[in-house]
Formats: structure tokens, sequence, C-alpha cells
């Protein structure tokens, strides 16, 4: 079946722009996760949703990020008057459920934000 | 804090057998996930340890004590396309009563294989 998948692939924003990250997760996945990946670093967590709740935010690095997931399938990730220390891979995951069996998460390609 | 540690880096020739090793430093995560990652791509999963003990899945195999905070990867006979990063991550935990899914990532660990 189709993975998860994110667009634009690349994006690259003026400072001060406001940016929209979007992530179609694997159909059916319960949870997902906005992960933010610096070069030569392993990802590092954002937020997280299940089904349509928003239950952690806590990485989200100010108040000029924002994640929204309305009907618990698609998600956009929002960046408000970008900085260059956004410069990053946003990545997008998902699994089917939060405990047992199916808890590995799939990732998605992530988006490549460049703020010049 | 939830401090994973990898080698930055490990070199190794086709055929050959390497192990990644990874030690963390909390004993709150249910389990220990391993990705690869390729230049440019996503993490795609590997494996996933619960319990203790080797875990063998083809040419693959991990490992986990959750008691000293240690888990590797093995990989053998060794390929080129296994040039890559891996990366080590705990999750997901279970704080007061609810299940945070979240993974804490090391940095990876860069291995170049060698023909």
């Amino acid at each position: 079946g189709a993975g998860v998948s994110q667009s634009p692939r690349y994006k690259v924003a003026k400072r001060g722009q406001d940016v929209a990250l979007r992530c179609d997760p694997i159909s059916g996945h319960v949870s997902l996760f906005w992960y933010q990946q610096a070069l030569g670093q392993g990802p590092e967590f954002l937020t997280y949703f299940q089904n349509e709740a928003q239950l952690d935010k806590s990485g989200l690095p100010s108040d000029r990020f924002f994640a929204e997931r309305p009907e618990g399938s698609v998600s956009t990730l929002k960046i408000q008057r970008t900085q260059q220390e956004d410069s990053a891979v946003y990545l997008c995951a998902s699994s089917r459920n939060v405990r047992g069996a199916g808890t590995e998460q799939y990732f998605g390609p992530g988006t490549r934000l460049t703020v010049t | 804090g939830q401090n994973i540690d990898q080698p930055t880096e490990m070199t190794a020739t086709e055929g050959a057998i390497v192990q990644i090793n990874c030690t963390y430093q909390t004993s709150g995560f249910n389990g220990l996930f391993w990705y690869q990652q390729h230049a440019g791509e996503a993490p795609t999963f590997l494996s996933y340890n619960v319990l203790d003990g080797l875990e063998e899945k083809g040419r693959f195999s991990s490992f986990l004590s959750r008691s000293k905070g240690y888990s590797y990867l093995l990989l053998k006979e060794l390929q080129m396309k296994d040039s890559a990063s891996y990366l080590c991550a705990g999750g997901p935990r279970f704080d007061r009563g609810s299940t945070l899914g979240r993974l804490y990532f090391g940095r990876g660990t860069q291995l170049t294989v060698w023909p």
C-alpha cells in the first residue's frame, strides 16, 4: 500500500515568510508524529497526534510553530515568520498503534526547508 | 534525560560483519528501535526490541539489554548498499498512565562499506 507522503519535498522561504508543510499518513494509522532533522543529526521530536487530538507538543521550538490534524488523517505543520534556524528537514511519521504490536513508525520522505 | 549514545562513524569492507552499539540513560523506554537512513531519504524501520535478547532478521540482528541500557545492531555479509546512517531510538514511554509515543533518537552512526 501507499506509504507516508509529504509535500512539498523542497521549500525555499525568505526570512519572515510563513510556510505550510503537509503530511499524508498511511491510511488507518492512529498516530502521527512530526520530527525536525538537522544535517548530521538524528530526528528531534516536535509534536504528536492521536487521531485528531494533539497529545504532545512539547517539542515545538517556539510559538511560531503550529500543527493540526483536524480530521484525524492529513496533518499540516505551519511555521510563521520563518527564521534561518528553522532550516532543516521536517519528517512526518505514522504508526498503527501507540503500544504493543504496530508501534513502529513509518516515515515520509521529508520536506527540506531552506530559509534564506 | 534520555541521552542516546552511538558512535558517529564506522567503516567496514564488503562481506564483513559490523556491530553498531547504542547506549541510553533512561529506564523509561518500552523498547529500542533501529532505523536505516540513506542520504537524503526517510528513515526506514529495521527492528524493534521489547524483550532482552537477540532478534535475528536475515542479515540484520538486534540485541537489547534493558538492565544495562544497551543495544546493538549486527550487520552480516555487508554489501555496498548497506552504506547509510543507522539510527538508534528509544520509545515509547509510559508516564503517569499515558503513552507518550515519541521516539528519542541518537544522532546516528554513519556506516561506510568499502569494496
